[in-house]
């Protein structure tokens, strides 16, 4: 398995209230990115990072905020939750386009419940 | 924009009997095609790509999935259904992103079911 951890697993939480997922990887892979699972939706991307301190929006980035420091590690917050944002979070690595052919490593993902 | 579809929310099939997870795909250009799994309160891992050449794509646990351009589609196959896939099925499509990252648009998923 691909050295993934997020933390914390499982989070409910209050509306309004802020929030930060943390990914931590020990593969040293340039890309890091979160996406939401939920029903109906199958995975999206929320944002995405391909260096330290380099990150983009994805397709469903409003009311979330990322940030990267180190190469190990990928935050996702969110700066006021809403019920919307209750949904399993999970974040990915890959090498890039010149390493592989476009296979991403997922954590074991974050369930949160905004209340 | 590249999407991929996946018809059926459900599959079931009996232990033994071949299974078929069907998908489609609409990209420009030539597809980076992929299927993952995922068993329940885990992540999604990953079984095989298509990238090029040999339509016919082996993957892990004895799945294999079947490129045709002309049917646009990337239908995942296995010849004999075990209990132990019954999971939740992802197709998806790789679009290069800014910067070099690979997104993965993913299909809304199939449930398999294998029954004895």
């Amino acid at each position: 398995d691909a050295g993934i951890t997020q933390s914390p697993r499982h989070k409910v939480t209050e509306t309004g209230t802020p929030v930060t997922l943390r990914c931590h990887q020990t593969e040293n892979h340039r890309y890091m990115y979160w996406y939401r699972q939920d029903p109906g939706h199958g995975l999206r991307l929320i944002h995405y990072s391909y260096g330290v301190k380099d990150t983009d929006k994805g397709e469903v980035s409003d009311g979330y905020s990322v940030s990267r420091s180190k190469t190990e590690d990928f935050l996702l917050t969110l700066e006021s939750a809403t019920s919307s944002q209750t949904s399993v979070y999970f974040c990915a690595i890959s090498e890039g386009t010149s390493g592989n052919t476009g296979e991403l490593f997922f954590g074991e993902g974050s369930r949160l419940t905004v209340l | 924009a590249q999407s991929v579809a996946q018809p059926e929310d459900q599959v079931n099939v009996a232990e033994g009997n071949p299974l078929t997870v069907k998908c489609t795909y609409s990209v420009s250009g030539n597809p980076y095609l992929f299927w993952y799994v995922q068993y329940p309160n885990r992540g999604l891992q990953f079984l095989l790509k298509y990238i090029t050449g040999d339509n016919l794509v082996k993957g892990s646990y004895g799945f294999e999935a079947e490129f045709n351009k002309s049917q646009t589609s990337f239908h995942l196959k296995k010849p004999s259904a075990l209990v132990s896939d019954s999971a939740l099925y992802f197709c998806a499509v790789r679009y290069i992103l800014t910067g070099g990252g690979n997104k993965l648009t993913f299909g809304t998923g199939t449930q398999l079911k294998v029954e004895l």
